[in-house]
């Protein structure tokens, strides 16, 4: 089906590790962006991309890392991952005129660093 | 800046009462304003979307927003709670200056039995 894949959807890192959390779409969506979901806080943005090679930071870029070499992939590397990125992070994407639909989500990377 | 206000991050309704999940939303020039839910452990799905034209907008599963530009709200409602509906509800604004989106806190909607 067509839609956002994010892998993994668990995982659980020591501090000063690094990992890459996965994200993939096949809608040709011009947009992707990654969001980290906290209690209380909402959805606050990381990154986010407009196209391939162009990227930009959100809300709270700092630890973290991302590029964009496809439409259909943006990946999300954390370079040393500390507790207060315990989090749900989610992968979305729209076209560039998000009036049309909105964002699609995926499902979901619940990431504990201990 | 742009900012959207969820007033009240817990909502308990029973069921077949009217569901009232309020949303604020400030911003410079006319957004597009969208609710999304989140059922426990997935991801959001999208709810219902304003762009332009009619400013009461239908959505799925029953809801619907009305977009108030006097008042810079975007309400969502549903005249009978399901249980089913229990799940949380997330306002979001794109102020149409460049696909950023941004969201509320948040409302957990409770539907007692």
């Amino acid at each position: 089906n067509a839609g956002v894949t994010q892998t993994p959807k668990f995982q659980v890192l020591k501090t000063g590790q690094s990992m890459t959390l996965q994200c993939a779409q096949d809608m040709n969506h011009e947009y992707m962006s990654w969001y980290r979901q906290d209690p209380g806080m909402g959805l606050r943005l990381i990154h986010y991309s407009v196209g391939a090679g162009i990227t930009d930071q959100g809300e709270v870029p700092n630890g973290y890392n991302v590029s964009r070499s496809t439409t259909e992939d943006f990946p999300l590397r954390l370079l040393s991952a500390a507790p207060s990125q315990t989090s749900v992070y989610f992968c979305a994407s729209s076209p560039i005129a998000s009036e049309l639909i909105g964002y699609t989500f995926g499902s979901g990377t619940r990431l504990t660093v201990v | 800046a742009q900012s959207v206000t969820q007033l009240g991050s817990h909502v308990s309704v029973s069921e077949g009462a009217l569901v009232l999940l309020r949303c604020n939303y400030s911003s410079s020039v006319p957004p597009y304003l969208f609710w999304y839910v989140q059922y426990p452990n997935q991801g959001l799905q999208l709810l219902l979307k304003y762009t332009t034209g009619a400013t009461l907008v239908k959505g799925i599963n029953g809801f619907e927003a009305e977009f108030k530009k006097s008042e810079t709200s975007f309400h969502l409602t549903k005249p009978s709670a399901h249980m089913s509906d229990a799940a949380e509800y997330f306002c979001a604004v794109d102020p149409n200056t460049g696909n950023q989106f941004y969201f509320g806190t948040g409302t957990s909607l409770t539907v007692i039995p």
